[in-house]
């Protein structure tokens, strides 16, 4: 079955740290690769998504991701995070066809020290 | 344009109630989405319309649940008979046009407690 695996549950960073949030998906034709993220009482935010082309992605406050087709692997990068970035992220993947669902993974809740 | 809503925002009922979510997309939007979301989970595709047609459900959709999207606009989840695990997050999404890739935009949720 299609899946998508966030393998980090929760992450604690401190401020002004780098951060990376692990995504792999299973096997199959490149599907369309999407990060979302989720804070308290809002909705799912995208933060980037990768269709074909460049394999380095850049997403909206500061995010950026990386396809690697060799790895399975679409992992989100910031290189200096805010407190403001505390919350949950998910990894999502479309493989088309008849499909129309995005299949997420189950997220990873990201908490920033001060 | 003020994104996707949905109503109401947190639901309380009772076991073997009903209830019935709405959902408003984006207006241009043709596709709209139902996922689930359950604490320490992603959400989990329910089922999707194009226009007002439902063209796919999940096995997670059981017979208690029905959703209709008529004249292709707002769409309606109800479950029937509510049972304490059906206790989740409720997510409607809306997207534009039929290629592959697009991006759902996802309104804030219906919060279902079942007592």
């Amino acid at each position: 079955a299609q899946s998508v695996t966030q393998p980090d549950i929760h992450i604690t960073v401190s401020e002004g740290a780098s951060l990376e949030l692990r995504c792999n998906y299973s096997y199959g034709a490149t599907p369309y690769l999407f990060w979302y993220v989720q804070s308290p009482g809002q909705g799912l935010q995208l933060l980037l998504k990768y269709f074909s082309g460049d394999t380095l992605v850049q997403g909206i406050k500061g995010f950026e991701a990386e396809f690697k087709r060799s790895q399975s692997s679409f992992n989100l990068r910031k290189p200096s995070v805010h407190w403001s970035d505390a919350a949950e992220y998910f990894c999502a993947v479309f493989y088309g066809g008849s499909q129309g669902n995005l299949i997420f993974g189950k997220g990873t809740k990201l908490s920033v020290k001060p | 344009d003020t994104g996707v809503s949905q109503d109401p925002r947190h639901k309380i009922t009772k076991r073997g109630q009903n209830v019935t979510f709405r959902c408003d997309p984006i207006s241009e939007h043709n596709r709209l989405y139902w996922y689930r979301q359950t604490l320490g989970q992603g959400p989990e595709f329910l089922t999707y319309f194009q226009n007002e047609a439902q063209l796919e459900k999940s096995r997670l959709l059981s017979d208690r649940f029905s959703a209709e999207r008529p004249k292709g606009s707002f769409s309606t989840l109800e479950i029937q008979r509510t049972e304490q695990g059906d206790s989740a997050m409720y997510l409607c999404a809306s997207s534009f046009g039929t290629s592959p890739g697009y991006e759902q935009f996802f309104g804030p949720g219906t919060r279902l407690t079942v007592l």
